[in-house]
């Protein structure tokens, strides 16, 4: 099945510092790579995806990238808020049949005013 | 429209009990998904479900543990005869049809505390 990997597991930065998560992923044929945030005490949001026909995708301050050939994506988070502080999680997908999301062991994203 | 819902948020249970989780998905939604996160272990997916079927148990554990999705009302995950180790968040998700499988709305989540 198929293996995420995410680093780092933390991540400190200043306020209006970027920020950049890195996943890599092991079965080729995943298509499909969401990115979710993680509140605490909620329940994760999606907050951009990726299909695998597209290199880079952007939402106002953050971006995803995406290398196919590396099988790895990342998010980027430009301009950043003590508001995006929280813990991110990649996924990926092989949209196949009843196939399902496997998600990375996730990031804890601090932001610091 | 309200997101979706799951109760109890907490639950505390002795060894040997049972657990009921319960999830209500969004309006419109025939997909449930249940994942389970341990502390720096990310979300383990456990089941996937429509109505009245099981599609993907393979995250599962076999043994005292269960899940449905009724024609009516929410979906259930039930653990009995719980153990420590199943002290966890658990985490329901929902989707549409249209795109099951991929843009996954999740609950806030039942922390459960096995003493």
């Amino acid at each position: 099945g198929e293996n995420v990997e995410q680093h780092p597991s933390t991540l400190s930065v200043q306020e209006g510092d970027s920020a950049v998560i890195k996943c890599t992923y092991s079965d080729s044929a995943s298509n499909y790579f969401p990115w979710y945030k993680q509140e605490l005490g909620k329940g994760p949001q999606l907050i951009i995806d990726i299909r695998s026909n597209v290199g880079e995708k952007k939402d106002q301050r953050i971006a995803v990238t995406l290398n196919k050939t590396a099988k790895h994506f990342s998010l980027h988070i430009t301009e950043t808020q003590p508001e995006d502080s929280a813990v991110y999680f990649c996924a990926a997908i092989t949209n196949s049949g009843y196939s399902t999301l496997t998600f990375g062991k996730g990031t804890m994203l601090l932001v610091s005013p | 429209n309200a997101g979706v819902m799951q109760n109890p948020r907490h639950l505390v249970r002795r060894r040997g009990q049972e657990a009921r989780l319960r999830c209500s998905p969004m309006k419109g939604h025939s997909h449930v998904y249940w994942y389970r996160q341990l502390p720096e272990e990310g979300l383990k997916f456990m089941v996937y479900l429509q109505k009245e079927n099981i599609i993907d148990e393979s995250g599962m554990p076999k043994e005292r543990f269960s899940a449905e999705f009724p024609k009516e009302g929410p979906s259930i995950l039930r653990i009995q005869q719980v153990v420590r180790g199943d002290s966890a968040a658990y985490f329901c998700a929902s989707s549409p049809a249209t795109t099951a499988n991929e843009k996954l709305f999740f609950g806030s989540g039942t922390q459960l505390s096995v003493l």
